[in-house]
């Protein structure tokens, strides 16, 4: 069974600019996870999406938006890059409502110059 | 807020000896306690999980001890592994539908040869 994958592994931008990230959960799962790992913070919740819909947010600003696809695939848009927003981004699926049974992928590290 | 705490940022144990990571948390809403390994390049990975119902749950060489009076809980690793050497998570949730998992900051820990 293929894990959760995450493209692009790397991804560098400068201040201003968007960033849009990927996740492709495990077959079979519907819900899909995003959270941000600054450097020495913990994993902070962003966004949780399940069957097309968003189920919770952190506390994030607005300019931290997605979307999930008919296949719950995720996409995770940064607007406005600031050079905070420089960390790794993890995205993680589980079966609907099993929110306690997460599976992670390794992570898209987004470096903002 | 930090809801879930761990204050130690790292940890160094000789190989075979037990290794103790401590989490402490302020909700006193939270019901479902779970323990996070990852490491460098890695998402993290499940590695046991307690329900507030219980005050310890033993996989293998890994033990976590839930005291619920003083909002704590310990990871225990007996006996620790060259392999063990990893970023711990602490994390939380209320149990609820959507409550969302609140991680802690992670405990680095090395295991000594």
């Amino acid at each position: 069974e293929a894990g959760v994958t995450q493209s692009p592994t790397h991804l560098i931008k400068t201040r201003g600019q968007q960033a849009t990230l990927r996740c492709s959960p495990i077959s079979g799962h519907t819900s899909v996870y995003w959270y941000q790992q600054a450097l020495g913070l913990g994993l902070q919740f962003l966004l949780w999406y399940d069957e097309g819909e968003e189920r919770n947010r952190g506390n994030f600003p607005p300019r931290f938006s997605g979307r999930q696809f008919p296949n719950y695939s995720s996409e995770l848009n940064v607007n406005a890059l600031e050079l905070e927003d420089s960390a790794l981004y993890l995205c993680a699926s589980s079966r609907r409502f099993r929110h306690n049974e997460q599976f992670f992928g390794p992570g898209t590290r987004l470096t903002v110059l | 807020d930090q809801q879930v705490k761990q204050n130690s940022p790292s940890l160094s144990v000789q190989e075979g000896r037990i290794s103790i990571l401590n989490c402490d948390y302020t909700n006193s809403m939270f019901d479902y306690f779970l323990w996070y390994k990852k490491y460098p390049a890695e998402g993290p990975t499940f590695l046991i999980s307690i329900s507030s119902i219980k005050d310890k749950n033993e996989d293998g060489r890994f033990t976590v001890f839930l005291n619920k009076s003083a909002k704590h809980l310990s990871l225990h690793i007996v006996p620790s592994q060259p392999g063990d050497s990893a970023v711990y998570f602490c994390a939380a949730s209320g149990g609820a539908r959507d409550d969302k998992i609140i991680f802690g900051k992670g405990t680095r820990l090395h295991i000594l040869p």
